[in-house]
C-alpha cells in the first residue's frame, strides 16, 4: 500500500478558478513534505518544501498546507492558468539524508479555457 | 537556482543495445544523484542512489547488472541501459542533492527511452 494518497486522481477547472488537492501520508518518521510539479515529458519542479513545525506555505499563486497531526497537506492553486495544466505530485522524506523519498502517485490538473 | 540537466532528452535504441544517460549538476557539486524511472500516468518509481565515488545503492527489483550506474564526479552520473528490451522503455529522471543535508533535490529534465 501506497504511503502517500493523493487525490484526486486528476481534476478539471476552468481558467481562473481556484482548486485544492489532497495529499494524505502514513510515512513515518516525517522529515518533510514536498509539492512538485511535473509538466508533461519533463521532469518535477519544487513548488513548496515543509517541515512538521510548518503549516502553511506560499510561492505565488501556490499554497501548502501541512497539518502533521493528522497527516494530512493540500495544494491550494488560485486563479488559475492554462499553464498549470500539469501533475502535482506529494513527496514525503522519511529520514533526514534526504535519501528515502516516497512519491504519490500524482494528481493530473487540466485547465481550459 | 540549481540546474541539473539530462542528455539525451529522448533516445530511440535497438533490442539488444546498450544506451548510456548522462546526468550533470550544472551549477552545484551533488554529492548524491538518484535515478528514477517513470510509466505513463505513473509516479516516479526510485532506481538507485549513488554517491559520488561509491558504488551505487539499487532498489529492491532493480538489476543492477542491467542498470549500471556510474557516479565518477561531482557534477556528473551516468545510467547504461544494458542489453535494453522494449519493456525498458520509459522516462528516466535523475536527481542530485549537494552536501550537508540539504532538503532540496533537483530534478533534471527526464530521457524518454525507447526499445523498439
Amino acid at each position: 500500500k501506497n504511503q502517500v494518497e493523493q487525490s484526486p486522481q486528476s481534476l478539471i477547472i476552468l481558467e481562473g478558478k481556484n482548486c485544492t488537492l489532497q495529499c494524505n501520508y502514513t510515512v513515518s518518521p516525517f522529515s518533510n513534505l514536498r509539492w512538485y510539479k511535473q509538466d508533461t515529458g519533463r521532469g518535477p519542479v519544487s513548488l513548496t518544501i515543509m517541515t512538521f513545525s510548518e503549516n502553511t506555505k506560499s510561492n505565488g499563486r501556490y499554497t501548502a498546507t501541512l497539518d502533521a497531526d493528522t497527516k494530512q497537506s493540500s495544494l491550494h492553486i488560485t486563479a488559475s492558468q492554462l499553464s498549470d495544466s500539469a501533475s502535482y505530485i506529494c513527496v514525503v522524506l522519511s529520514d533526514y539524508n534526504n535519501n528515502d523519498m516516497r512519491f504519490g502517485a500524482g494528481t493530473r490538473l487540466t485547465v481550459k479555457p | 537556482g540549481a540546474v541539473v540537466s539530462q542528455h539525451p532528452s529522448w533516445v530511440i535504441c535497438k533490442s539488444g543495445t546498450s544506451v548510456k544517460i548522462e546526468c550533470r549538476s550544472l551549477d552545484f557539486q551533488a554529492t548524491t544523484m538518484f535515478w528514477y524511472r517513470q510509466f505513463p500516468k505513473q509516479s516516479l518509481m526510485l532506481m538507485a542512489t549513488s554517491n559520488e565515488g561509491s558504488k551505487a545503492t539499487y532498489e529492491q527489483g532493480v538489476e543492477k547488472d542491467k542498470f549500471l550506474i556510474n557516479h565518477a564526479s561531482l557534477t556528473l552520473s551516468t545510467l547504461t541501459v544494458t542489453s535494453a528490451h522494449p519493456e525498458d522503455s520509459s522516462f528516466y529522471i535523475c536527481s542530485a542533492s549537494s552536501a550537508g543535508g540539504s532538503y532540496e533535490q533537483y530534478f533534471g529534465p527526464g530521457t524518454r527511452l525507447t526499445v523498439t
